[in-house]
């Protein structure tokens, strides 16, 4: 399997353009999560979905934030306007219930964002 | 209070030695428990998990669990250079959510 895939890997904007951050979870997998890590709050969970549907979205920090996925193979987090607090690494993750070690996540490579 | 507080390091090991890894947390329902290892300008990868009380072994890794302590340690018998990295340590209850420490920065000194 090719893990979870996300784009943009790197994104340098100018602070009050909109960010839009995408993800392909693994083929299979009904769990998908957005977390946010930054030097000083470390990882932390943003967002996530079961089965397409928003379950919990109390992590997201401000309504300049929001996610969507349209369907079980995408999903997409948008930032709009940007702030320069908004700089950080952005991870999608995914897991299946079904798979051996319970509810593990896996997480794509990142997406790092700077907002200037 | 932080849910999953651990000590931010740096621990540094001479090569060859145990590196302890200590994580605590505060909700006592959390019912698994993860570590994952994070090389600087990468993503998180899990190393381990334990669900029971006591110890949990896969390699040169080691993971103890002590529910009645609230506290879940990783071992890391003959470290290598290779093994220098942010060690994250990860609890959750039934509810699929995942709380991450601030995790603790490990060199192993060759």
């Amino acid at each position: 399997d090719a893990g979870v895939i996300q784009s943009p890997r790197h994104e340098v904007t100018e602070m009050g353009q909109e960010v839009t951050l995408r993800c392909k979870p693994i083929s299979g997998h009904d769990y998908l999560f957005w977390y946010r890590q930054t030097m000083m709050r470390g990882l932390e969970l943003l967002i996530y979905f079961n089965n397409n549907v928003p379950i919990d979205d109390s992590g997201m920090p401000e309504d300049r934030f929001s996610a969507k996925m349209p369907n079980a193979s995408f999903s997409t987090l948008k930032i709009q306007p940007s702030e320069p607090r908004d700089s950080a690494v952005y991870f999608c993750a995914s897991s299946s219930r079904g798979q051996g070690a319970g509810n593990t996540i896996y997480f794509g490579e990142g997406s790092w964002l700077t907002v200037v | 209070q932080k849910e999953v507080e651990q000590n931010s390091g740096p621990l540094s090991v001479p090569e060859g030695a145990i590196a302890s890894l200590n994580c605590t947390y505060s909700d006592r329902g959390s019912q698994s428990f993860f570590w994952y290892r994070q090389y600087s300008g990468k993503s998180p990868e899990l190393i381990m998990f334990i669900y029971s009380n006591g110890d949990k072994e896969d390699g040169r890794f080691t993971a103890q669990l002590n529910k009645a302590s609230q506290y879940v340690s990783l071992l890391i018998r003959d470290s290598q250079p290779s093994d220098s990295a942010t060690y994250l340590c990860a609890v959750s209850t039934n509810d699929y959510k995942l709380s991450f420490g601030a995790g603790t920065t490990v060199t192993v000194r060759a």
